[in-house]
């Protein structure tokens, strides 16, 4: 199956836009969704099918895609932001769902 | 309110078996695909598989295929995951999380997670 690749870790200063990126060969063909999990809780759907923001999910959350890479940019970053983010998408079957191996994100 | 409840965790000895269950409320179970993803101690998530809506259309992860099933009973608005020959590899908080988008991946709510400890 296709792999997504997040960067680990990535910081930002508060107030400041943060863009934090997916890669993967299957981005190419199928959208990107990105998820918030923050410690000890289920994750939170904050972006889907590329660009589009679930119903109570701020505006300072956005996503993008071009070629094989995904990103969710998060302009204004709060402190309530500090999580670990993680994209998906479908594999190069379709029939499978892979998820990249998340970023944490620190808010200074 | 939509709601997803896991339940069904516990520690199984490498080898065994695990049925887990989760019960849906606050919505029409009938008309969404479900699927099951977990998250091993300290890492990040994994999908493992998909059930659409009349069960019609099933799909694994290559990590779990042909040791885990998954089912679901909509009259009951459950949905299952049998594991069997379960590893050690297998241990983690697993989520029952419905569907949201036409396409598979995209989930809208997720459970609180039940933890399979898999341990001699």
């Amino acid at each position: 199956s296709s792999e997504l690749t997040q960067d680990p870790a990535v910081s930002v200063a508060l107030g400041q836009t943060v863009r934090i990126t997916c890669q993967g060969d299957s981005l190419r063909f199928y959208s990107a969704n990105w998820y918030q999990q923050k410690p000890g809780q289920a994750p939170v759907f904050v972006i889907y099918d590329k660009n589009n923001r679930p119903s109570g999910i701020p505006d300072r959350f956005s996503g993008s895609s071009s070629g094989n890479t995904a990103s969710l940019t998060i302009t204004g970053a709060q402190a309530e932001d500090e999580a670990d983010y993680y994209c998906n998408s479908r594999d190069s079957s379709g029939n499978q769902v892979v998820f990249g191996g998340g970023t944490k994100l620190s808010v200074l | 309110e939509v709601q997803l409840v896991e339940s069904g965790g516990g520690l199984v000895q490498p080898g065994g078996s695990l049925r887990l269950y989760c019960a849906a409320s606050g919505f029409t179970l009938s008309n969404y695909g479900m699927n099951w993803v977990r998250q091993a101690p300290g890492k990040g998530l994994e999908w493992i598989s998909y059930i659409s809506s009349s069960s019609s259309t099933i799909y694994y992860a290559d990590s779990v295929k042909g040791r885990f099933t998954i089912s679901r009973d909509n009259a009951k608005n459950s949905l299952y995951l049998q594991m069997n020959s379960l590893r050690a590899e297998d241990t983690a908080v697993y989520y029952c999380a419905r569907d949201f988008c036409s396409y598979i991946g995209c989930y809208d709510y997720w459970g609180q997670g039940t933890l399979v400890t898999v341990s001699s």
